[in-house]
This record gives structure tokens, C-alpha cells and sequence, in this order.
């Protein structure tokens, strides 16, 4: 999981209610990325980041919103308009030199 | 979007055979990746391949690239017990001067004792 760290490893949202997840990094990279996976599947992009204080859509940014403040933090919230926010939350980064990415460990978001 | 798709689905061997996985992909590409996910855990890079290269080779690893048929593979020799994992194939993508990765769906490889 190298120097990428993802808090909290479980999150329990209740309805209606918006949650943060997380995401630092040490790496000195300038990419960070947001993928959700639902069980049994692939990743799926959210949002990205290539620099700090600009970001993009990714294919299914409907209902989360992020903010890149710092080099370091990609935090990613999840809205009451994603209605079905039940999956596992990735956190990556790579560097400007670099094609491969890196993970965090992840965060499990459950609906109570 | 997804742009590359692994088969089998799941795969499941004895401790020591050979497993080999397919990915195919829609558009060109300039690299193709594979990386691990082991169960609940981030993905963790295996290996890249490039657009001009045909094979590849990273200890029991050994990925191939038919560009004509966007198609990869990946073999696994050997293989123990702790090769049990999913196994995704990326792609790159570049649009304007944003770099992207899309993932298939990844195949469950099963390596029974």
C-alpha cells in the first residue's frame, strides 16, 4: 500500500447523511485518483486529480464531490444524492514520471 | 467506461499448474498493466507492458500484448497458494493532459493447497 493512507477502513452512513473518506499520501505525487468497486467487479473512476486546486469527472462522479487543497489530500464525499453507496472506495496516486499507480487500502461505505 | 475485459470470470487450479488470463481492450493504447488485488485490499502493481513490446517476463510472471487483436495475456507458473487473488488488466488513456488507467473486470484466481 506504499506511502498512501485511507481513513476510515470501515464507514457507516445513514440516510440522508454526507460522509468523507480520506485519502493522504507521502509520495510527493502530483495524480490522485478516486475509484469505487462493487463486490465482484472492476474499479470504476470518480473523480481525478492531476494537480493541486483542480480536479475532473470521472465516468461516475453523479452524487460525490472532492477537493484538492494539498498535495497530500484527495478526501472524497459521498452525498445523500449517491443513492446507493454501498461499495469499497480506492484511493491511488502516480507520479508525473511514473505510468503505474499506486493504492491505498481502501474504505469499506456501508448504509445502515 | 470499461476498456479492457478479462475472461475467464474466475479461474481455479491445483497448487503448482499454470494459470493464464485474458484481457482485450477497444481502443490503442501506449501501455497495458496488470495488477493484484488480494481480498479486500488495494491493488498492488505486477507488470507493464508496452505498446511496442510482445512478451515480457517478471519472475513466474509472463505477459504477452497482441496489439492486431488488443488482446494481453497473463501466465502465472507455478503456482502456490498465495497467488489466490483477482487479477485486473488497465489500459492507459490520455485526454488532453490528463493520464487515466481503465480497469476490466479482473479475474478471481482460486489456487487450491
Amino acid at each position: 500500500d506504499g506511502g498512501i493512507t485511507q481513513s476510515p477502513k470501515y464507514l457507516f452512513r445513514k440516510e440522508g447523511q454526507n460522509v468523507t473518506l480520506s485519502c493522504e499520501q507521502n509520495l510527493n505525487h502530483d495524480a490522485m485518483y478516486w475509484y469505487r468497486q462493487d463486490p465482484g467487479q472492476g474499479l470504476r473512476l470518480i473523480y481525478y486529480s492531476q494537480i493541486v486546486n483542480d480536479f475532473q469527472k470521472g465516468d461516475i462522479a453523479e452524487g460525490y464531490s472532492v477537493s484538492r487543497e494539498k498535495k497530500e489530500s484527495f478526501p472524497l464525499t459521498v452525498t445523500s444524492a449517491q443513492k446507493n453507496p454501498t461499495a469499497f472506495y480506492l484511493c491511488a496516486t502516480h507520479g508525473s514520471s511514473q505510468e503505474t499507480q499506486y493504492f491505498g487500502p481502501g474504505t469499506r461505505l456501508l448504509v445502515l | 467506461s470499461q476498456q479492457g475485459e478479462e475472461d475467464p470470470q474466475a479461474l481455479s487450479i491445483q497448487e503448482g499448474e499454470n494459470a493464464t488470463m485474458n484481457c482485450s481492450y477497444k481502443t490503442s493504447i501506449n501501455n497495458l498493466q496488470w495488477y493484484r488485488q488480494n481480498s479486500g485490499r488495494g491493488l498492488v502493481h505486477l507488470i507493464l507492458i508496452r505498446s511496442n513490446e510482445r512478451e515480457k517476463h517478471s519472475g513466474r510472471l509472463r505477459v504477452t500484448l497482441d496489439t492486431s487483436k488488443k488482446s494481453s495475456s497473463l501466465l502465472i507458473t507455478a503456482s502456490r497458494a498465495a497467488d489466490t487473488a483477482s487479477y485486473f488488466c488497465a489500459t492507459d488513456a490520455r485526454m488532453d493532459s490528463s493520464y487515466k488507467l481503465i480497469f476490466g473486470s479482473g479475474t478471481r484466481l482460486l489456487v487450491r493447497p
